[in-house]
């Protein structure tokens, strides 16, 4: 079985500091491990996702994220918040076995950027 | 086509009726999901299709609930005798077979019960 915990449900940081949006799993076997974006009235958007090679991942509209195996963590983060960045993240989790490629979503973070 | 496409972007209906949500996936994608999406429940994991494999029905919340899908392609969330829990957003994704490719969204379908 496998999880995902992102604590806090709302995030509020100022243009240009540094975005820090927590993830933390749990998994009975190695997993693969994603980040979504989603703005209002749309779908999710895959912002990176981990599949075991470098840990730390580089995704789009320079957001990056580390795998830390001994935290058991997958934090996103962005040096400098932009005013477009508002939106709700979501960290999700999957096995990394094809038999089962389901993703388990955790409950999502809104990130707010205050001018 | 080139995204996930879902239909009807909104729908609302009376408590008691039945509905079908649509998503047509990306071609050439094997793999076709459907999740919920309640307000601050996060997204809610209800079928899951694989080739011909049987699906994995895990997640549907009752029997009012079902979904097939019909050549490997488009699939159809039925749900019967809504009620007004059932109001939420719909979402449906695809992905090549293997986990590691991540899904792709498509914007959904708000079900609105009355």
């Amino acid at each position: 079985a496998q999880s995902v915990t992102q604590l806090g449900s709302h995030v509020s940081v100022s243009e240009g500091a540094l975005v820090l949006l927590r993830c933390n799993y749990s998994s009975s076997v190695p997993p693969y491990l994603f980040w979504y974006v989603q703005y209002p009235n749309q779908g999710l958007q895959l912002l990176l996702k981990y599949t075991s090679a470098a840990t730390l991942v580089k995704g789009i509209n320079g957001f990056e994220a580390e795998f830390k195996k001994s935290e058991t963590s997958f934090h996103l983060t962005k040096p400098s918040a932009h005013m477009s960045d508002a939106a709700e993240y979501f960290c999700a989790v999957s096995p990394n076995t094809g038999a089962n490629s389901k993703l388990t979503f955790g409950k999502g973070i809104t990130l707010s950027v205050r001018p | 086509g080139a995204g996930v496409s879902q239909s009807p972007s909104n729908k609302v209906t009376e408590k008691g009726k039945d509905v079908e949500l649509r998503c047509d996936p990306i071609s050439g994608h094997t793999a076709l999901y459907w999740y919920r999406q309640s307000l601050g429940q996060g997204l809610e994991f209800l079928i899951y299709f694989q080739g011909n494999s049987a699906p994995d029905k895990s997640g549907l919340p009752s029997d009012r609930f079902s979904a097939e899908r019909t050549g490997g392609s488009v699939s159809t969330l039925t749900i019967q005798r809504t009620q007004q829990e059932d109001s939420a957003v719909y979402l449906c994704a695809s992905s090549l077979a293997l986990g590691a490719y991540g899904y792709t969204f498509g914007s959904g379908t708000r079900l609105t019960v009355v």
